[in-house]
């Protein structure tokens, strides 16, 4: 069966210091990978999404920056903290490969990991 | 994608019917209808998804009506652990890279 793991759960960090937040998927080959953001008493924004190794998307403009160095692996980057970095960040997938289609949007069914707090102070 | 409508709160008595709307007048023919819940501090959750039919399983009852323009989304019978948001979104084109958009949701509180 498939699984989604993201750490840590929680992260405090000051202003100005840098950010690594990883996201591993298990149990799939070739997936579309995803970073969300939910600031407080928000909805999720799309931040970055990946659709294989080395290509990434950005959503918005924004202190971040999204890796994908294997398969099953999607990093959440940053130089440099700031305030307004803070929310819960959620990593997700969908099964890919070649479909058509027809077949994406039915089976369309997005995964998501646990989540990481970040609280920037 | 179709921009769907939701009541941002409701209520509902434990062991009782759970009822939330969505309207979705643009959607188009090839669109589907997914519901997903995100409970407090977790990951948002699948629940249940359609395009033209009614669909079941064990989460949930998804009714769509025939015109397509609204659907409901059922829990038979709520517990206090369904207490959630609950998001309808409306998915057909592909658009960064099949991501969802979620929107503000209806906040669920089921009561004892």
């Amino acid at each position: 069966s498939q699984t989604i793991h993201q750490w840590p759960a929680t992260l405090v960090q000051p202003v100005g210091s840098p950010l690594s937040l990883e996201c591993t998927v298990e149990g799939t080959s070739n997936p579309n990978l995803y970073w969300y953001r939910q600031a407080a008493g928000r909805g999720l924004q799309l931040l970055f999404y990946s659709v294989g190794i080395g290509q990434i998307s950005s959503e918005v403009p924004q202190n971040l920056s999204a890796s994908r160095p294997q398969d099953r692996q999607f990093i959440l980057s940053s130089k440099k903290l700031l305030l307004s970095d803070s929310g819960f960040y959620l990593c997700a997938w969908i099964a890919g490969g070649p479909k058509g289609l027809a077949e994406l949007l039915a089976k369309n069914i997005q995964y998501f990991g646990a989540g990481t707090r970040l609280s920037v102070l | 994608d179709a921009k769907t409508t939701q009541p941002p709160s409701m209520d509902c008595a434990e062991g009782r019917a759970a009822n939330l709307p969505c309207n979705h007048s643009t959607i188009s023919g090839n669109e589907y209808v997914y519901w997903y819940r995100q409970i407090h501090s977790q990951g948002p959750q699948y629940i249940i998804h359609g395009l033209k039919n009614n669909e079941t399983n064990e989460m949930a009852s998804l009714i769509i009506t025939e015109d397509r323009k609204s659907s409901t989304l059922i829990l038979p019978h709520a517990t206090l652990r369904d207490t959630a948001v609950y998001y309808c979104i409306v998915r057909g084109h592909y658009n960064s890279g099949y991501a969802l958009n979620f929107g503000k949701g209806t906040s669920l509180l089921v009561t004892p």
